[in-house]
């Protein structure tokens, strides 16, 4: 297993612009997980998804924010319009269908001038 | 929020054992511990977790008390690389409900000094 792949890994932007993040699982895992978390705080829940379907969203999410998960692979985080207090780590975590152990990427850093 | 509760930090000396508590006074009888930690600027990483009986593998150990109530998460000999934040969670592993995922506090700031 590669782990769960994260790109970018940073990413700097003007307030305003749109942004996207990619996540890849763990091969044939098909529980994805994103996650926020800003300096000093623990990881925050945003969204859930078991196979394509999205099935629980945090009230985090924003109504810039989409999350998409096509075929049961990847997944993508989209944040439109960024703010200031957008900038954060943004985790993605995947696990298998026992509910078992999740892991975690190694995060991508969002930076917004 | 999250259930359990953990010292903000600890300090511990290169080559010593670090043991770092952990309270969760309200767990569930099917709800497992789990342990992961995260250096500084990466991603959470997964440590070990348990249910009832002692856990040990090659990072660390966990002890949970009788009652279940605390467990204390073990690393044998720290070393300067285990300088990280841990948390400690509380997740029923098997569950399609809200225990599912898991729920972060503001976990422990481990510092193992030279």
């Amino acid at each position: 297993d590669t782990g769960v792949s994260q790109n970018p890994r940073h990413k700097i932007t003007k307030r305003g612009q749109n942004v996207t993040f990619r996540c890849d699982p763990i091969s044939e895992h098909n529980r994805l997980y994103w996650y926020r978390q800003t300096l000093g705080q623990g990881p925050e829940f945003l969204t859930y998804f078991q196979n394509e379907a999205q099935l629980e969203k945090s009230r985090l999410l924003s109504d810039r924010f989409s999350a998409e998960r096509p075929k049961g692979s990847f997944s993508t985080l989209e944040i439109q319009r960024t703010e200031q207090g957008d900038s954060a780590m943004y985790l993605c975590a995947s696990t298998d269908t026992g509910y078992s152990t999740i892991y975690f990427g190694e995060g991508s850093w969002l930076t917004v001038v | 929020d999250a259930k359990t509760t953990q010292p903000p930090s600890m300090d511990c000396a290169e080559g010593r054992a670090a043991n770092l508590p952990c309270n969760h006074s309200t767990i569930s009888g099917n709800e497992y511990v789990y342990w992961y930690r995260q250096i500084h600027s990466q991603g959470p990483q997964y440590i070990i977790h348990g249910l009832k009986n002692n856990e040990t593998n090659e990072m660390a150990s966990l002890i949970i008390t009788e009652d279940r109530k605390s467990s204390t998460l073990i690393l044998p000999h720290a070393t300067l690389r285990d300088t990280a934040v841990y948390y400690c969670i509380v997740r029923v592993p098997n569950s399609g409900g809200s225990n599912y995922k898991l729920t972060f506090g503001k976990g422990t700031l481990l510092t193992v000094n030279p």
